[in-house]
């Protein structure tokens, strides 16, 4: 069974920039998640989906971050414009019932 | 906001069984405790689950204690690509069957030949 996938791995911007993030959930899963993990935390949800449809926001700065899933599949993950404190990995999952599975993360580096 | 407290780092020898406590005081009745763990530069990987009953799956058991205020994850026979930071998590219930896990910081496990 195919993960979560992600791209790209690695990205570095200048701040005030923009970058997008992909994700490609396991086949099937309805759930879809964007984390936020800087660098010795646990990960902060930013947005959850179920389908197509937003199941919470609340921690998502929606001043400079977007994310979408137009087709109920895959997912993107925007910021614009990029500062300094966004640099982190962005790590996608999706969920089964009981298990949340990760992708192995987007790691952004703004400068 | 957590709600799980958990040492920031522990040591274990390679070969013996590594136990990594968690305290959950506030947890509901209706909500699981999950474990998973981070190795560096990669996404954090399932381990187990539970309720209030003990449970064992070829990775780890899980122990809860019966006020389900705390647990402890075990790992029977830890080695070296064991090291990693295992967090342990709370599981919310949303609406719609939907729900979420709220993270803590994590113990760094160290596995020391």
């Amino acid at each position: 069974e195919a993960g979560v996938a992600q791209s790209p791995r690695y990205k570095i911007i200048e701040k005030r920039q923009s970058v997008a993030f992909w994700c490609n959930p396991i086949s099937g899963h309805a759930t879809l998640y964007w984390y936020q993990q800087i660098l010795g935390q646990g990960p902060k949800l930013l947005i959850q989906f179920q389908n197509n449809g937003v199941v919470d926001d609340s921690q998502l700065p929606k001043d400079r971050f977007s994310a979408e899933r137009l087709k109920g599949v895959d997912s993107t993950l925007k910021i614009q414009p990029a500062k300094l404190e966004d640099s982190a990995v962005y790590l996608c999952a999706s969920s089964t019932q009981n298990t949340i599975y990760f992708g192995e993360g987007s790691w952004l580096t703004v400068v | 906001d957590a709600k799980t407290t958990q040492p920031p780092s522990m040591d274990c020898a390679e070969g013996r069984a590594a136990n990594l406590p968690c305290n959950h005081s506030t947890i509901s009745g209706n909500e699981y405790v999950y474990w998973y763990r981070q190795i560096h530069s990669q996404g954090p990987q399932y381990i187990i689950h539970g309720l209030k009953n003990n449970e064992t799956n070829e990775m780890a058991s899980l122990i809860i204690t019966e006020d389900r205020k705390s647990s402890t994850l075990i790992l029977p026979h830890a080695t070296l690509r064991d090291t990693a930071v295992y967090y342990c998590i709370v599981r919310v219930a949303l609406y719609d069957s939907n729900y979420q896990l709220i993270w803590g910081a994590g113990t760094k496990l160290i596995i020391k030949p």
